[in-house]
């Protein structure tokens, strides 16, 4: 089974801090993306990536950034950590040119405080 | 930019009944996926149901099956004869060609014994 690995499943951070949250997928999959969740929001884009030291921007890139060094690892970076990014953040992968499902991690619930 | 709605908040069943849920998309592509997916309160988001736009034939899975209407821009999830299992978030995905996935703000389904 493809698995997606997010490196914690609960966070607490101050205000201001550098906030690194990873995601592993062991599947060789081409394409990785980092959505947040928040109720009544449903899921939105933050970042994506199609390859390796590629990156573009989702629908809510704002006081992010990410990091694809290797193909299986997707870093979401919080530069200076803000209350207003307290969520759920969903990472998922998917093979390339293709239109099959994603496959997701189970989440990190970040606390802001 | 695509957007996808789920009008229903919530929607709740009694077990071994029928419930639908709807999605409508907006969109000026012609060929796209959909999906349905299922996360319960574990987090886990899992696959229920795809749909290639480009087929006429309604997917089914088992117990699920979609009613898809591409004039109409809809596609509504029916889960026929309910199990308590089923309660979950229900969101609906629209995917494009590149593999980019739009979801809609997410159904609450709750089972009654």
């Amino acid at each position: 089974d493809v698995k997606v690995t997010q490196s914690s499943r609960y966070l607490v951070k101050r205000t201001g801090e550098k906030v690194f949250l990873e995601c592993v997928q062991d599947m060789d999959h081409e394409n990785m993306f980092w959505y947040r969740q928040d109720p009544g929001l449903g899921l939105r884009l933050i970042y994506f990536s199609y390859d390796v030291k590629m990156k573009e921007k989702g629908d809510i890139p704002e006081g992010y950034s990410v990091s694809r060094e290797k193909k299986e690892r997707f870093s979401l970076i919080l530069e200076s950590a803000s209350t207003n990014q307290t969520s759920m953040y969903l990472c998922a992968s998917s093979p390339g040119q293709s239109r099959e499902k994603l496959f997701f991690g189970s989440g990190t619930q970040l606390s802001v405080l | 930019a695509q957007t996808v709605t789920q009008s229903q908040p919530e929607m709740s069943v009694q077990e071994a009944e029928t419930v639908t849920l709807s999605c409508t998309y907006d969109t000026s592509e012609s060929d796209y996926y959909l999906f349905w997916y299922k996360q319960p309160p574990s987090r886990q988001m899992i696959l229920v149901i795809r749909q290639e736009a480009y087929k006429q034939q309604n997917a089914t899975e088992n117990r699920f099956s979609v009613n898809f209407q591409k004039a109409a821009k809809s596609f509504s999830l029916k889960i026929s004869d309910s199990q308590l299992g089923d309660a979950a978030m229900y969101f609906c995905a629209y995917t494009t060609n590149a593999g980019k996935s739009t979801f809609g703000d997410g159904t609450t389904l709750t089972v009654k014994p």
